[in-house]
């Protein structure tokens, strides 16, 4: 099974700071990736697939990078309804995710 | 509007079986595989299972597979979780998933039903 492991599980940030996220998955997964965003008590929403491409919908401060096994989210600028847990997905075999990156003030 | 929601959840004892139903609307529910993923109390998400557009492929996680059914009546736009042997580490909030085409990420997700395992 692959394991994806984020980092960090939180992180504390203002509004209107630069935020980075990373995903680092235990084999190569290509570009098989995911990332979602989950406020509290919601079902997750579809971010980026592919790496870097964005949903339809979702504003453009967001943006994923990497390759292989090393992947980042960026959140450019963030605003007050970007404080929520952050997960990545490898779906190069079957579907697994991180364990999650809470945004919190 | 696409949407997905999620019922038959509920307290059931270790052991016992549940039936969770997904009623899906908006979009040509018959073209797509669809997913079950479940979230532990203050915990990540794990997929559980995966059927195809037509009902003819499953997919099972290992923490599932013998115990999960997954089906779909696409008469009724409806996807279901059979899930019996219940055991207390299946307590989560479960959602049912739409793939988007033949991935395995989800575009579209429901809000949950809730599913508890106590006796």
């Amino acid at each position: 099974d692959i394991q994806m492991t984020q980092s960090p599980s939180t992180l504390s940030a203002s509004v209107g700071d630069r935020v980075t996220i990373t995903c680092r998955a235990s084999q190569s997964i290509s570009s098989w990736l995911a990332w979602y965003q989950q406020r509290p008590g919601k079902a997750p929403k579809l971010l980026i697939f592919g790496v870097s491409s964005l949903e339809p919908g979702v504003p453009s401060r967001f943006s994923g990078s990497g390759s292989g096994t090393d992947f980042t989210l960026t959140i450019s600028s963030l605003q007050p309804d970007d404080f929520a847990t952050y997960y990545c997905q490898q779906y190069n075999s079957y579907s697994t995710f991180g364990q999650g990156t809470k945004v919190e003030i | 509007e696409a949407q997905l929601l999620e019922s038959g959840g509920g307290l059931e004892q270790p052991g016992g079986s549940l039936r969770l139903s997904c009623a899906a609307s908006g979009f040509t529910f018959s073209t797509y595989d669809m997913s079950w993923v479940r979230q532990a109390p203050g915990q990540g998400l794990e997929w559980v299972s995966r059927i195809s557009a037509r009902g003819a492929n499953t997919y099972y996680a290992d923490s599932v597979r013998g115990r999960f059914t997954i089906s779909r009546d696409n008469s009724k736009n409806t996807l279901y979780l059979q899930m019996n042997s219940l055991r207390a580490d299946d307590t989560a909030v479960y959602y049912c998933a739409k793939h988007s085409g033949n991935y395995w990420y989800f575009d579209l997700w429901g809000r949950g039903t809730l599913v508890t395992v106590s006796s």
